[in-house]
């Protein structure tokens, strides 16, 4: 079936321009979380959505960054005002349940030039 | 917040060696995850665990959940060239409403044909 898709897979854009990540889930996984990776780093934490719960936006770095999510569907994760150090893999997940395997899209590579 | 030490940072085999990595935890965790990560893509589970003191094993892959629950080690037998990545060992916590994985640094694998 159908693995989590993310789109684009790159994208580069001037410094202070907006842009906006896009995440399709696996059909039926109720919770989603997006990650972001640096060069050569670990995965860090940005924000998790569970059903229709209040998203848990304790990961976000900066009030540039926010995400939206409708119902178990797409979500889009929008950066504002690009700085450099926003360059960087961003990741999105889902999990069919909140305790366990959470499963990975291929990333959006984002370079702020 | 919690910290994941992942060793070793890489590893330079011959095919055919075994392999073994593994992350150390300042507190504890209820999973352990292991997913593994080649360029371009996001990242792939391997192995998930849920108890305290389980080994699971995934063909070539095994991997244990320490007993203490702030350890987790994973093994690759008979590597093959195939193997090579980064391996990531991910914790994650069933308390409170966030579901988020706290991941290690990283082990980049290199097999030597």
């Amino acid at each position: 079936g159908a693995g989590v898709s993310q789109s684009p897979s790159n994208k580069v854009t001037e410094k202070g321009k907006d842009v906006e990540l896009r995440c399709d889930p696996i059909s039926g996984h109720t919770a989603l979380y997006w990650y972001r990776q640096r060069l050569g780093q670990g995965l860090e934490f940005l924000i998790y959505f569970q059903g229709n719960s209040a998203p848990d936006k304790s990961g976000l770095p900066s009030d540039r960054f926010s995400a939206e999510r409708t119902g178990e569907s797409v979500s889009t994760l929008t950066i504002q005002r690009t700085q450099q150090e926003d360059s960087a893999v961003y990741l999105c997940a889902s999990s069919l349940r909140v305790q366990g395997e959470q499963y990975f899209g291929p990333g959006t590579r984002l370079t702020v030039t | 917040g919690q910290q994941l030490n992942q060793s070793p940072q890489s590893m330079f085999i011959q095919e055919g060696e075994d392999v073994s990595m593994n992350c150390t935890s300042s507190s504890i965790f209820n999973t352990w995850l292991w997913y593994k990560q080649e360029p371009g893509e996001g990242p792939v589970l391997l192995i998930a665990l849920y108890k305290a003191g389980e080994l699971t094993s995934n063909g070539r892959l095994t991997a244990q959940f320490g007993i203490t629950r702030k350890d987790s080690f994973l093994n690759i037998s008979a590597s093959i060239p195939s193997d090579v990545g980064i391996y990531f060992c991910a914790g994650q916590n069933s308390g409170g409403s966030n579901y988020k994985l706290t991941f290690g640094k990283g082990t980049l694998l290199t097999v030597n044909p």
